[in-house]
Order: C-alpha cells, then structure tokens, then sequence
C-alpha cells in the first residue's frame, strides 16, 4: 500500500452536475498527477500539479480543472459532467522536482465515478 | 499519432514458466520507460524503470528490454506464481517530466 489516499472511494452523479475528488499524497511529495482511467484500459493523464501550479496538461477539456495545496494535497474538479466521465480517476505523487529526473509514480487506489 | 501498443488479450501461463509481455510504441520518443503491475479494483504500482540508453534492467524475478530501434520494451516474468496474475501496464515518459502515457494493459493469469 502506497501512502497516497483518495476520497470518495465511490460517488455516482448524474449528468450535468459537478464533482470534487481529493486526494492525499505521501509523505514528502510535491509533486501530485491525475489519471483517468476507462474499464479495460490504461489510464490517461489529465495534468499534474507542482508546487501549487498546474505543470502540464494531458488532452482533456477545461471542465477539468484542478488545485494543489500548501501541503500537497490535491483536488480534481469536473464541471458539467457527461456520461463518458465515467471511470475511475487515479491520483499520483512523486518525490522529485518535475523535469529532472524520473520517478516512479505512486498511486492511490483511485475514485470511482458513475455519471447517469 | 503516438500510440502505444500492449497485447489486449489476456496471458495464460502455466507456473513456474516466464511470462513475457510485450509494449511497442510509434510517434514517440522516450526518454524513460516504465512498467506497472495493477489488480482489479486499485491503483497501479510501480515495478521497473529502464532509461533509453539502458538495454536491460531486473528486479528479482522481473526483467524488463528496452530497444529504442525497434521502439519495443519486453516484460519478462521468471518462475511465474499465481500471485503474479494481474494486468501490467508500461508507460512511457517523455523527458524526465513524470508525466506518463499509459499502454492498455495486458492481463496475465498464472495457473497453478
């Protein structure tokens, strides 16, 4: 078990609302990513947060935004939700400075999102 | 298009035998390969790393290819126990930036 923790573990909402999703990142970690992840497939970046800013940008719309924290710990937010946001959103951190050198992610055990 | 590519069909291995797994990629460049093991339900974990100027690198029963011609890692899985059924996943990273491209997973089931 990693020392990343996410909440809620499970959350259903119907289309068109809006959904916060938190997460804790271990210990001494400043940097914090989000995955989405569809059933039977890989998961796909969203962004990544250091330091309280946003640090990249996967190909996601901008109803999908985010915060970091003073204390590293993050939130994904999704506005206007459609039902291909149903997945399971997986949040990392990592121990680095992003940009010089890789680490490896470590994972929480991820929000599962139901939109109807 | 990048595209990276896993065996979406599912591994089954008698134990004992190597499992071997296979991640090819095009329109891309890594700098940095990674694999992950995942169970259903939970959040990937980390099981190697490989930098595009390494050839090979092992970790207990695991070892894992890298060759940036054919643009190809291979997952091996030694002496293979039903413990390690589980889907894998490489993801690849472009410049040390930590932010990774996933394949989709390949599912290995070990059978005792």
């Amino acid at each position: 078990e990693t020392g990343v923790t996410q909440s809620p573990t499970h959350l259903i909402k119907t289309r068109g609302q809006q959904v916060t999703l938190r997460c804790s990142s271990q210990s001494g970690h400043n940097t914090v990513s989000w995955y989405q992840q569809a059933l039977g497939q890989g998961p796909q970046f969203i962004f990544q947060y250091y330091r309280e800013e946003e640090n990249g940008r996967g190909n996601f719309p901008p109803r999908f935004s985010g915060l970091q924290f003073p204390n590293y710990s993050s939130e994904l937010n999704v506005n206007a939700l459609e039902l291909d946001d149903s997945a399971l959103y997986l949040c990392a951190s990592s121990p680095g400075t992003s940009g010089v050198r890789p680490h490896e992610q470590y994972f929480g055990p991820g929000t599962r999102l139901t939109v109807t | 298009s990048q595209k990276i590519e896993q065996n979406s069909e599912a591994l089954n291995i008698q134990e004992g035998k190597t499992a071997t797994l296979t991640c090819n990629y095009t329109n891309y460049s890594p700098a940095y390969l990674q694999w992950y093991r995942q169970d259903p339900g939970r959040g990937p974990v980390f099981l190697l790393l490989i930098r595009e100027n390494e050839k090979e690198k092992r970790k207990e029963r695991l070892k894992v290819t890298f060759d940036t011609t054919l643009k190809q890692s291979l997952f091996h899985i030694t002496a293979s126990q039903p413990a390690d059924s589980a889907t894998y996943l490489c993801a690849l990273d472009k410049a040390a930036g930590n932010k990774l491209t996933f394949g989709g997973g390949t599912r290995v089931l070990v059978k005792p």
